[in-house]
């Protein structure tokens, strides 16, 4: 089946720093990306809609400036999670959606630790 | 935003017995989703519904488009112990490919041997 793939798995960085996150669809052109924040026992929250060759569209109360979302390809999203704290420690998911079936598959997962 | 009312939030079962979840909304959704977490991973697709009324099995998982749009449920027979994990239900309201996924909070399961 289709494969979407996140990278880092899991990450550590201080309060201060940015980090990067990459969502990749391996085998299929991804026309629409979704990220989504999940805290510990907690449901998927969505951040953001993320389309190829345009601006991501923000769900209320998510600060773009502050969770960046480049959609470059058709095969790769990232997001920059910039001057981290504490509080934004937590397990970003992406989705992809296939371009010609709609469906959507999901990545692995970023565990974001910020110290 | 908007989630989804899963019940139960949690349950222990034992190995062989069927377990019944389900997921409502206060708001219509015309395509209803089951996914299945296991911890540190994302979620996986289990079954998905499209019609109102539709009844749809995949292997021991049996789910439900409820009549009225607005819930949800999904069966498991003879749970085994790799059933464990977290169940979500997830709608979406369009048909189009931009359409977003409403999440529900979740049924988290453990089953005893």
């Amino acid at each position: 089946g289709a494969v979407v793939s996140q990278h880092p798995s899991w990450v550590i960085c201080k309060s201060g720093t940015s980090v990067k996150i990459e969502c990749r669809s391996l085998d299929f052109q991804a026309t629409t990306m979704f990220w989504y924040r999940q805290f510990p026992k907690q449901s998927l929250m969505l951040m953001a809609t993320s389309n190829e060759g345009s601006k991501a569209t923000y769900e209320q109360g998510v600060e773009k400036d502050k969770f960046l979302i480049n959609h470059a390809s058709l095969t790769l999203s990232t997001l920059t999670v910039t001057s981290a704290h504490p509080e934004d420690s937590s397990f970003y998911i992406c989705s992809a959606r296939q371009g010609h079936t709609g469906e959507l598959f999901f990545g692995e997962g970023s565990r974001l630790t910020v110290l | 935003g908007q989630q989804l009312n899963q019940s139960p939030q949690s349950m222990f079962i034992q190995e062989g017995e069927d377990v019944s979840m389900n997921c409502t909304s206060s708001s219509i959704f015309n395509t209803w989703l089951w996914y299945k977490q296991d911890p540190g991973e994302g979620p996986v697709l289990l079954i998905a519904l499209y019609k109102a009324g539709e009844l749809t099995s995949n292997g021991r998982l049996t789910a439900q488009f409820g009549i009225t749009r607005k819930d949800s449920f999904l069966n498991i027979s003879a749970s085994i112990p790799s059933d464990v994990g977290i169940y979500f239900c997830a709608g979406q309201k369009g048909p189009g490919t931009a359409s977003k996924l409403t999440f529900g909070t979740g049924t988290r399961l453990q089953v005893t041997l």
